[in-house]
């Protein structure tokens, strides 16, 4: 069984430029995770799907941040405009629903703004 | 309001000795806890979890204490082994979705 996939793993931009994220959960995976986790951090969620239906934004930045998950299977993350704040591993975490604790994470994309 | 806190950022144990991490919590209604271990530049991997109405879960050298009137878990790993040497993050949920809480995670060094 393939693992959660993430792209790109390591991306540089500069403060108030757009970048966006991808994710690829497990086949089969109806529920999808975005987590933040900055560094010395625990991973802090932004936001989760059931199939394409968001469950709970309420710690994503709406000013900035946006994320869809259109045919219920990959999902994008995207921040827009970026901040030097932002700087942080975004991972992707997907488990079978929303009644399975464990969550099964993608390798996360490294974000560094300068 | 940290609702998840493990409180020691590192620690060093000899190889073939007990590794022995904590983690503390504030939401009474926190109901399931679960370890994930974390290799650099690599996504977080489950370990272990317990429930609430558990007070221990044992798997091979991985076994997980719940005191729930202490709000404290802990997780022993007996006999530690240098690949152990990971980020360990203590991670909670309290069933409303399966949201989970994290703490800021325990940085394990085992010697060999």
């Amino acid at each position: 069984e393939a693992g959660v996939a993430q792209s790109p793993r390591y991306k540089i931009i500069e403060k108030r430029q757009s970048v966006a994220f991808w994710c690829n959960p497990i086949s089969g995976h109806a529920t999808l995770y975005w987590y933040q986790q900055i560094l010395g951090q625990g991973p802090k969620l932004l936001i989760q799907f059931q199939n394409n239906g968001v469950v709970d934004d309420s710690q994503l930045p709406k000013d900035r941040f946006s994320a869809e998950r259109l045919k219920g299977v990959d999902s994008t993350l995207k921040i827009q405009p970026a901040k030097l704040e932002d700087s942080a591993v975004y991972l992707c975490a997907s488990s079978r629903d929303r009644g399975s604790y464990e969550q099964y994470f993608g390798p996360g994309t490294r974000l560094t703004v300068t | 309001d940290q609702q998840v806190k493990q409180n020691s950022p590192s620690l060093s144990v000899q190889e073939g000795r007990i590794s022995i991490l904590n983690c503390d919590y504030t939401n009474s209604m926190f109901d399931y806890f679960l370890w994930y271990k974390k290799y650099p530049a690599e996504g977080p991997t489950f370990l272990i979890s317990i429930s609430s109405i558990k007070d221990k879960n044992e798997d091979g050298r991985f076994t997980v204490f719940l005191n729930k009137s202490a709000k404290h878990l802990s997780l022993h790993i007996v006999p530690s082994q240098p690949g152990d040497s990971a980020v360990y993050f203590c991670a909670a949920s309290d069933n409303a979705g399966n949201m989970l809480t994290f703490g800021g995670g325990t940085r394990l060094m085992v010697k060999p």
